[in-house]
C-alpha cells in the first residue's frame, strides 16, 4: 500500500499552460507540505498545510495555488507555467510530532518547454 | 532561521568500508530534531536516521550512525561497511521542535558513490 502517492510521475507541458499534481497520503496525518527539488538537487520548502488549513507559504510566486479539500489531500495547481517551473515536486506528509520524520511520496518530474 | 551546511558535493568510497558525510547546522531554537534522508538516482526521498537535540546518546539505525556534536552543531553520518547499493545522494535536514508541524530544511545534499 503506497503511503503518500502524486500524480502524475511525469508532467511534460509547454510555457503557458496550466497544470494541477494531485497528493494523497493513506497514513491519517494531519499535516501535508509540498517541497520542490530544483536541477540542483536542492529541496525547500513550498507549502504546508495542517487539517486542510494554509499554515506555510514560503513566498511562492501566486501561480502556484495548492488546495486540501480534505486532511488525505494536497493538490498543487500551477498557472502560466514558466520554463524555471521545471523541477521535481514532492508532496510530504507527517503527524503532528516533531521528532517523527516526514513520510514523502515519489515526487512528480515536471518539464516545462 | 534555520540553515544546513553540506560542504561535500561528492564522496567516493571502497565497498566495505566506512564512510562519514558531513553534515553542520545553525539554528536558534533549543528544540530541535536532525535528519538524514538518502535519496537513490530512482528520485525517491527515504528516511535513514534521527537525532533529537535532547537525545544524549547517538542515533544508531542498522549501519547508520549519527555522530551528534551539539557544541560544534553537528550531525554527521556515518554508514559502515559501505555497498554498492548505498550510492545515492545524501542530504541532512533539521526541523524545529517547538511546533509539530514545521517544515524540513535541507542541506544541500552529498552524493556519496560507492566504489566495487
Amino acid at each position: 500500500d503506497t503511503a503518500v502517492s502524486q500524480t502524475p510521475k511525469y508532467l511534460v507541458t509547454q510555457m503557458g499552460n496550466d497544470k494541477s499534481i494531485k497528493c494523497e497520503q493513506n497514513l491519517g496525518h494531519d499535516t501535508m507540505y509540498w517541497y520542490k527539488q530544483d536541477s540542483k538537487k536542492f529541496l525547500k520548502i513550498m507549502f504546508s498545510y495542517n487539517n486542510k488549513e494554509l499554515i506555510i507559504n514560503e513566498t511562492v510566486p501566486n501561480r502556484f495555488s495548492p488546495k486540501s479539500p480534505d486532511k488525505a489531500h494536497l493538490n498543487l495547481h500551477i498557472n502560466s507555467l514558466e520554463l524555471g517551473d521545471s523541477a521535481v515536486y514532492f508532496c510530504a506528509s507527517s503527524r503532528d510530532i516533531p521528532q517523527e520524520t516526514q513520510y514523502f511520496g515519489p515526487g512528480t518530474r515536471l518539464l516545462v518547454l | 532561521a534555520q540553515k544546513i551546511t553540506q560542504t561535500q558535493p561528492g564522496m567516493f568510497v571502497q565497498e566495505k568500508e566506512a564512510v562519514t558525510l558531513d553534515c553542520t547546522y545553525d539554528t536558534s531554537d533549543q528544540s530541535y530534531g536532525l535528519f538524514w534522508y538518502k535519496q537513490p538516482s530512482s528520485g525517491e526521498m527515504i528516511f535513514l536516521i534521527y537525532q533529537g537535540s535532547y537525545d544524549e546518546q547517538n542515533a544508531t539505525e542498522g549501519r547508520y550512525s549519527l555522530n551528534f556534536q551539539k557544541a560544534r552543531k553537528s550531525a554527521n553520518l556515518v554508514i559502515s561497511a559501505s555497498q554498492l547499493g548505498d550510492s545515492a545522494m545524501y542530504f541532512c535536514a533539521m526541523r524545529s521542535r517547538n511546533s509539530g508541524n514545521t517544515p524540513l530544511v535541507f542541506g544541500k545534499g552529498t552524493r556519496l558513490s560507492v566504489i566495487a
